[in-house]
């Protein structure tokens, strides 16, 4: 059982290049996240899903797109990476209960220059 | 608008007990969460609260006050591997986890 794996660990982007974040989980939760997390600040949440086709917006989604065309996989996507970009992108995910606890992937480095 | 505050960074000597604060607002409630998180790793889940009271988990215990507002997280016979961060977040009507900016436990000898 390897929980809620991310690829790739480290990534340095130039300003406009794009990229896609791959998150995967083997538990077959229904809930899925993708949240940002920057020095001082807790963790922001960028886009969600409740189940396999769908998605929603968090509270910081601008410049970012995603995808779940299956359930253990979601996909976060920059088509022009910015310096504002620059931070820790965690994936998580649950089964979608009140009471459930997310479970965190180790985490994706991202530096933009 | 919706908030958690907890305090930035805190210090404990090993072997003490230490008590971290966390305050809430949200849309809603629908259980508080207290998460550890060492420098470099991701987020692991510590405890849940959703009703008044304490719970208690070995070392850890956390307790909520709902009319408050209120919870704290209590680590006893404090360890070297206890520094890390500790993060709380609050569960809202739309059952999306409000994240605190966590709070810094350092441990001194």
């Amino acid at each position: 059982n390897a929980g809620v794996t991310q690829t790739p660990k480290f990534r340095v982007l130039k300003t406009g290049q794009s990229m896609t974040l791959l998150c995967a989980q083997d538990m077959n939760h229904e809930y899925m996240y993708w949240y940002r997390q920057d020095p001082g600040m807790g963790l922001r949440l960028i886009h969600y899903s409740v189940g396999e086709g769908t998605t929603a917006k968090g509270e910081v989604p601008d410049g970012y797109n995603v995808s779940r065309l299956k359930k253990q996989n979601f996909l976060l996507g920059l088509e022009s990476a910015a310096p504002s970009q620059t931070s820790v992108y965690f994936c998580a995910s649950d089964p979608g209960g009140a009471a459930d606890t997310q479970y965190f992937g180790p985490g994706t480095r991202l530096t933009v220059l | 608008g919706q908030n958690i505050d907890q305090p930035t960074e805190m210090t404990a000597t090993e072997g003490a007990i230490v008590q971290i604060n966390c305050t809430y607002q949200t849309s809603g409630f629908n259980g508080l969460f207290w998460y550890q998180q060492h420098a470099g790793e991701a987020p692991t889940f510590l405890s849940y609260n959703v009703l008044d009271g304490l719970e208690e988990k070995g070392r850890f215990s956390s307790f909520l006050s709902r009319s408050k507002g209120y919870s704290y997280l209590l680590l006893k016979e404090l360890q070297m591997k206890d520094s890390a961060s500790y993060l709380c977040a609050g569960r809202d009507s739309n059952y999306q986890l409000i994240w605190g900016a966590g709070t810094k436990l350092i441990i001194k000898p």
